[in-house]
């Protein structure tokens, strides 16, 4: 199947950096992914659609200038979570859709977790 | 809105027995997709199972099918002979119109299996 990857896989941080996770699909076009935010227990809340070429669709609730989404290439998405504060600790996710892999599965990339100190 | 509901928020089963987990679902749109995800303490998400809207037959994948009844708008998964790694938080899913692959996730069962 169709493989996602993620990098870093966790981060610590001090509050007030920012903190970049990029989001690849391995073996696959993708021309819209998707990030995801999970906090402990919870189900996993859309942030975003990133699109290829053009700008990030957010959800509503979203911060567009704190979390900052480039989809520079059809295999590369990334989010920036800028000026991180402990609030924003939490496990984010990106996806890609399975229609653009050929089957309706959506792929998942490993997820980073985030700590901000 | 659309909506995913999982009123199960945990689940105990017995290694070796059937469990079903409940999942119920809203929306508006004729032609929608929908997925059950495995998510293990490590966090990454499984894909489990997909169902169409429009497909006339449940869907099953191994030990794992779907229960699709769309006049009730429900798709709970069924997994029979349950195994100790089985043990995990599972997502409902949906994805709500036909030309978008984003996905709206219910809130989640946790599933315990005893030995």
């Amino acid at each position: 199947g169709a493989v996602v990857s993620q990098h870093p896989s966790w981060v610590i941080c001090k509050s007030g950096t920012s903190v970049k996770i990029e989001c690849r699909s391995l073996d696959f076009q993708a021309t819209t992914m998707f990030w995801y935010r999970q906090f402990p227990k919870q189900s996993l809340m859309l942030m975003a659609t990133s699109n290829e070429g053009s700008k990030a669709t957010y959800e509503q609730g979203v911060e567009k200038d704190k979390f900052l989404i480039n989809h520079a290439s059809l295999t590369l998405s990334t989010l920036t979570v800028t000026s991180a504060h402990p609030e924003d600790s939490s496990f984010y996710i990106c996806s890609a859709g399975g229609r653009l892999a050929g089957n309706n599965e959506q792929f998942f990339g490993p997820g980073t977790r985030l700590t901000v100190l | 809105a659309q909506k995913i509901t999982q009123t199960q928020p945990g689940m105990f089963v017995q290694e070796k027995e059937a469990v079903t987990l409940d999942c119920t679902y809203d929306t508006s749109d004729p032609s929608y997709g929908l997925f059950w995800y495995k998510q293990p303490s490590s966090g990454e998400m499984i894909f489990l199972i997909y169902q169409g809207s429009y497909d006339q037959q449940n869907a099953t994948e191994g030990r794992y099918s779907l229960n699709f009844q769309k006049a009730r708008k429900s798709a709970n998964l069924v997994i029979s002979a349950s195994q100790l790694g089985d043990s995990a938080m599972y997502f409902c899913a949906m994805s709500p119109k036909y030309n978008t692959d984003k996905l709206i996730f219910g809130t989640g069962t946790r599933l315990q299996v005893f030995p």
